[in-house]
């Protein structure tokens, strides 16, 4: 079927501890993004990353597009890194029906 | 340089109603979608809508209906509410060919 799952769905960090998030996601889905939704619920484009590794700042995201999963790398994590991180694909190619996962709540602690 | 622009930014409707909710797609895009997020949930496709005709559908019913202008802004049209369709309603826009979605910050729709 269709999925886009994420893993862990809960995290709680402390400030300045680093966190690695998981996105499986099946094989109608392709050209994964992240997201990042603040608590003001606006989604915000962290990468566009249908294969390999990009990075920017402390956020890195590495996609092995043949074992269908995702990582999301967060390094020494912020308080404003706060909110729930979304994975997504489109489904069957299109550039239209974005899937999303139901997302990892992160908690960072000062 | 103007990201995606939704109106209202929240509103309580009771059921039976119908909602209108607007958005103007981020400089140079020409494709709108509307999403569907509830509480707790990943944001769920309605449909897209590019030229002015809707291009794909997700599963939702006819109750929800769009429109894009020439101007390449949107409306997203919910009739006769029921109470679960209290949810936060996202607006997205891209180019065409372009993966880069941009999110506007939603319309939080509350149903009574």
């Amino acid at each position: 079927g269709i999925q886009v799952e994420q893993s862990p769905p809960d995290l709680i960090l402390q400030e300045g501890a680093n966190s690695t998030l998981r996105c499986n996601f099946s094989d109608s889905v392709n050209n994964l993004q992240w997201f990042h939704q603040n608590p003001w619920g606006q989604l915000i484009n962290l990468f566009y990353i249908p294969s390999g590794t990009k990075q920017n700042g402390r956020l890195s995201a590495t996609t092995v597009a043949t074992e269908r999963y995702s990582l999301l790398y967060i390094s020494s994590s912020q308080t404003t890194d706060s909110g729930v991180y979304f994975c997504a694909g489109f489904y069957g190619g299109s550039q239209g029906n974005l899937i999303f996962g139901k997302g990892t709540k992160l908690s960072v602690k000062p | 340089d103007a990201g995606v622009t939704q109106s209202p930014t929240h509103l309580i409707k009771t059921r039976g109603q119908q909602v209108t909710l607007r958005c103007s797609p981020k400089s140079g895009h020409d494709t709108v979608s509307w999403y569907q997020q509830a509480l707790g949930q990943g944001p769920q496709f309605i449909f897209q809508y590019y030229e002015e005709e809707e291009r794909q559908r997700g599963n939702f019913p006819d109750r929800f209906s769009g429109h894009q202008f020439p101007n390449y802004s949107s409306e997203l049209n919910v009739n006769a509410l029921l109470l679960g369709d209290s949810a936060l309603y996202l607006c997205a826009s891209s180019r065409t060919g372009g993966n880069t979605i941009y999110f506007g910050e939603g319309s939080w729709l509350t149903v009574v």
